[in-house]
């Protein structure tokens, strides 16, 4: 079975901080993604990677950076968190980049205060 | 226009039941689709890849319907573990789309 794991199912951060999510797979997928949720929008892309130290913008990149640096790991870096950033924030990892079939993990939910 | 729309629901359907739901796509040249399955506060889990004749597991069958560009999902006999978001996926080009999905609560 394919795992997604996240480092935190729950974080509480204070405006300006900066936030680290981690996100770690095992399946040896090159691809892996970074989303927000929240109620209403539906899953947002916010970065992918389709190979170590390769990153792509996705939809909403303003205020977050991600980093790559071995193929299972997979983080997202709030600079300085801001309200606006209380979130679930949802890993997954896939095959191919334009797969549909992802693997998500448990999702961490970000509240910024 | 979204590039994936869902009704976002709630369907309200008492346990053994059929229920369907649809999701319509925009982007003419969409290539695969996809239904997801996500639980209160838990991440999303495939449910059933959509392939062009239409397939069934089980007591699901998904349905793709390329001129008027939208994907079915009809559940029969329902049961109250069916309670769940759908969410539908479409893919083109190397983008995934999801939708903001549909939510169903089935009642004894």
């Amino acid at each position: 079975d394919v795992k997604v794991t996240q480092s935190s199912r729950y974080l509480v951060k204070r405006t300006g901080e900066k936030v680290f999510l981690e996100c770690v797979q095992d399946m040896d997928h090159e691809n892996m993604f970074w989303y927000r949720q929240d109620p209403g929008l539906g899953l947002r892309l916010i970065y992918f990677s389709y190979d170590v130290k390769m990153k792509e913008k996705g939809d909403i990149p303003e205020g977050y950076s991600v980093s790559r640096e071995k193929k299972e790991r997979f983080s997202l870096i709030l600079e300085s968190a801001s309200t606006n950033q209380t979130s679930m924030y949802l890993c997954a990892s896939s095959a191919t980049s334009s797969d549909g079939i992802q693997y998500f993990g448990a999702g961490t939910r970000l509240s910024v205060l | 226009r979204k590039e994936v729309e869902q009704d976002p629901g709630p369907f309200n359907v008492p346990e053994g039941a059929t229920v369907a739901f649809n999701c319509t796509y925009s982007n003419s040249a969409s290539q695969s689709f996809f239904w997801y399955r996500q639980d209160c506060r838990k991440e999303p889990k495939l449910l059933m890849s959509v392939y062009s004749s239409g397939n069934e597991d089980g007591r699901f069958t998904a349905q793709l319907n390329r001129a008027s560009q939208y994907i079915s999902l009809l559940i029969r006999d329902s049961k109250l573990s069916d309670s769940a978001t759908y969410l539908c996926v479409v893919t083109s080009a190397s983008k995934i789309i999801f939708g903001s999905g549909t939510r169903l609560s089935i009642r004894p």
